[in-house]
């Protein structure tokens, strides 16, 4: 079966805490990209990689960091400097014409 | 950078009605433009999508129309039933042979579809 799968389905964050969210894909694309939507709002870019060990920063970049060590998996730190990180995140690959189900994490 | 506006916020038709959603976006270099339909709770679907080589393109009862020079394009839903109903959003990016850029989405159109 292949596609992209993130985890967890849904996260729990405390005040102060860094959490990863994880993205992984078999399709072997090389462009992977992060996506942050809130509720009633479009889609915006965190941060993307069009290959092994390269990535940019996306237009809401601040408070997050990701790695691209693999071509297949993407991972995105929300760190403890991203002040209001409760949304809904969602890893896509070639530009968004394939998207992974999407981690809703929640700040307690 | 790109900008992509959208409209309406929200729509509502009846059963067997069109409905259509417009989409504007600012940077000429945009080739790309896909339209994603978004269910609650789950990820965008890409229902169709066009290059800007050419003006129109249908699948079923979906088509989408672009105006290049005019900077817009537009979703266009025939023959309505309930289960469309969904969130829409509209996207704009360069696209180059088989490599996609980063896309930018529109705000979301909130359709109805009343039996």
């Amino acid at each position: 079966d292949g596609g992209i799968t993130q985890s967890p389905k849904y996260l729990f964050r405390k005040e102060g805490q860094n959490v990863t969210l994880s993205c992984e894909q078999n399709l072997n694309h090389d462009a992977m990209y992060w996506y942050r939507q809130d509720p009633g709002q479009g889609l915006r870019l965190i941060y993307y990689s069009q290959i092994v060990n390269d990535f940019q920063k996306g237009d809401i970049a601040e408070g997050y960091s990701v790695s691209r060590e693999k071509k297949e998996s993407f991972p995105l730190t929300v760190t403890s400097a991203q002040k209001n990180p409760t949304a809904f995140y969602l890893c896509a690959s070639i530009g968004g014409r394939f998207f992974g189900p999407g981690t809703r994490l929640t700040v307690l | 950078g790109e900008n992509v506006e959208q409209h309406p916020s929200t729509l509502s038709v009846q059963e067997g009605d069109s409905a259509v959603i417009k989409c504007t976006y600012s940077d000429s270099a945009s080739n790309y433009f896909p339209w994603y339909k978004q269910e609650l709770g789950k990820r965008p679907q890409l229902i169709i999508d066009i290059r800007s080589n050419v003006g129109e393109k249908k699948d079923q009862r979906i088509a989408v129309t672009l105006n290049k020079t005019a900077k817009h394009f537009s979703l266009h839903i025939t023959e309505t039933q309930p289960e469309d109903s969904a969130v829409y959003f509209c996207a704009a990016s360069y696209a180059g042979g088989t490599s996609y850029g980063k896309l930018t989405f529109g705000q979301g159109t909130i359709l109805t579809v009343h039996p």
